[in-house]
């Protein structure tokens, strides 16, 4: 069965620190992952996509398909950061997409 | 440029009512979907719709019930609310095509069942 599971529930660092944010997947097939954030008082919206292999506000994840991870990283935190974040997979057309339990990140100054 | 559109964003219910949460899309996206999201276990899907007149369920379809008469439209009907499905309620549209699409969220749809 798909499974997405995000192990941390709440990860708190400075301005500054380097932070990652981990997902790791179970699925048969070919993955398609994403990362979502949802900023206080805002939308969920779409952070990055495996498939773009971008980088989004300083933020890179890169598909581990031998550990079946997918881990969000950026090298300087900042306040601004601070959010729900959620790792997902596309498993079926139609945007249908198994999301992670979301962990929460703090940025303290 | 609305987007997706939910009403309303807030909800409070006894045990036994039942109600509708609305959503629309202004986007001619396809795809449609209602999530619901609760403290330690993400967000999780109830429904979701791949064209008008289409619908299947999700992972927690129970208790729930959708139609999509229009592309546009994709309301969520609790049937008999029970205190389980107090929750916060996001509907979320995609465009056809390819494997998952980037899907554009409500504001979210907050319901408590007493």
């Amino acid at each position: 069965a798909q499974r997405v599971t995000q192990p941390e529930k709440l990860l708190s660092v400075f301005k500054g620190a380097p932070v990652e944010l981990k997902c790791n997947y179970s699925y048969s097939g070919s993955p398609e992952l994403f990362w979502y954030v949802q900023y206080s008082r805002q939308r969920l919206q779409l952070l990055l996509r495996h498939i773009s292999r971008e980088s989004i506000k300083g933020f890179t994840a890169d598909l581990n398909k031998g550990e079946t991870s997918f881990h969000l990283k950026k090298p300087f935190a900042q306040e601004e950061d601070s959010a729900m974040y959620y790792c997902a997979l596309a498993y079926n057309q139609g945007g249908k997409l198994i999301f992670g339990q979301g962990t929460e990140l703090s940025v303290k100054p | 440029n609305a987007g997706v559109t939910q009403t309303p964003k807030f909800q409070v219910l006894k045990t036994g009512q039942s109600m509708t949460l609305q959503c629309a899309q202004d986007m001619n996206h396809e795809y449609m979907s209602w999530y619901r999201q609760d403290p330690g276990m993400g967000l999780r899907l109830i429904h979701y719709s791949v064209g008008a007149g289409i619908t299947d369920q999700g992972e927690v379809p129970n208790g729930y019930n959708v139609s999509r008469s229009t592309t546009e439209d994709f309301p969520l009907r609790l049937l008999s609310a029970a205190p389980s499905q107090t929750s916060v309620y996001f509907c979320a549209s995609s465009a056809a095509g390819g494997l998952g699409g980037e899907l554009f969220f409500g504001e979210g749809s907050r319901l408590t069942v007493l």
